[in-house]
């Protein structure tokens, strides 16, 4: 199946910087990605939905000014937490949504996740 | 708020045993749902779909039911094994929206 990596896969960072996670699909282009989070004993929150060569859409409640996402190219989507406090502390978990070509119709991949620990 | 949700938040199960996992939907406009594992500190892992257009689809040693009717779906398991541990989440989707996750029920297997 098709894979989705994700870097790094733990960070740990001091309140006030900012952290950039990188989401890849591997083997197939990826015309929209979704990045979710988790918190511990819940469940995933879809927090963005990232197209190719667009501005990503923001799901309510989901700061755009602090959550930058960048999607480049079809194999790449960036998700950078600005100035992280310990609130944002979570897993981060990207996916890549491809439709037709040799995958069935909607399937959508998960990237492994990054736990994300703000100081 | 979440459109999905399970009936149980923990099960536990005897090792060997069939395991059967419910989620409850509320829209009916939703025409794909997922069954997604995921393991402590992982990623959710693709487990069984179906479409709207079926009732019940079988893979292996899983079986996904869908009831329209009273917007229900589960997931049974056969012959639960111990790698089978895991929360288990139910997503639905419906035409350009994304998925929406279940709140997921925990999956424990008794040795």
């Amino acid at each position: 199946g098709a894979v989705v990596s994700q870097h790094p896969s733990r960070v740990i960072c001091k309140s006030g910087t900012s952290v950039k996670i990188e989401c890849r699909s591997l083997d197939f282009q990826a015309t929209t990605m979704f990045w979710y989070r988790q918190f511990p004993k819940k469940s995933l929150m879809l927090m963005a939905t990232s197209n190719e060569g667009s501005k990503a859409t923001y799901e309510q409640g989901v700061e755009k000014d602090k959550f930058l996402i960048n999607h480049a190219s079809l194999t790449l989507s960036t998700l950078t937490v600005t100035s992280a406090h310990p609130e944002d502390s979570s897993f981060y978990i990207c996916s890549a949504f491809t439709s037709g070509g040799s995958y069935s119709y909607n399937e959508q991949f998960f990237g492994p996740g990054t736990r994300l620990t703000v100081l | 708020g979440e459109s999905v949700g399970l009936h149980l938040p923990t099960l536990s199960v005897q090792e060997g045993d069939n395991s059967i996992i419910n989620c409850a939907y509320s829209n009916s406009a939703s025409d794909y749902f997922i069954w997604y594992k995921q393991e402590s500190g992982k990623g959710p892992q693709f487990i069984i779909d179906i479409r709207s257009n079926m009732d019940k689809r079988q893979g292996q040693r899983v079986t996904v039911l869908l009831n329209k009717t009273v917007k229900h779906l589960s997931l049974q398991i056969a012959a639960t094994q111990p790698g089978d541990s895991a929360v288990y989440f139910c997503a639905e989707m419906g035409g350009n929206t994304p998925l929406v996750f279940g709140k997921g029920t925990r999956l424990s297997v008794i040795a």
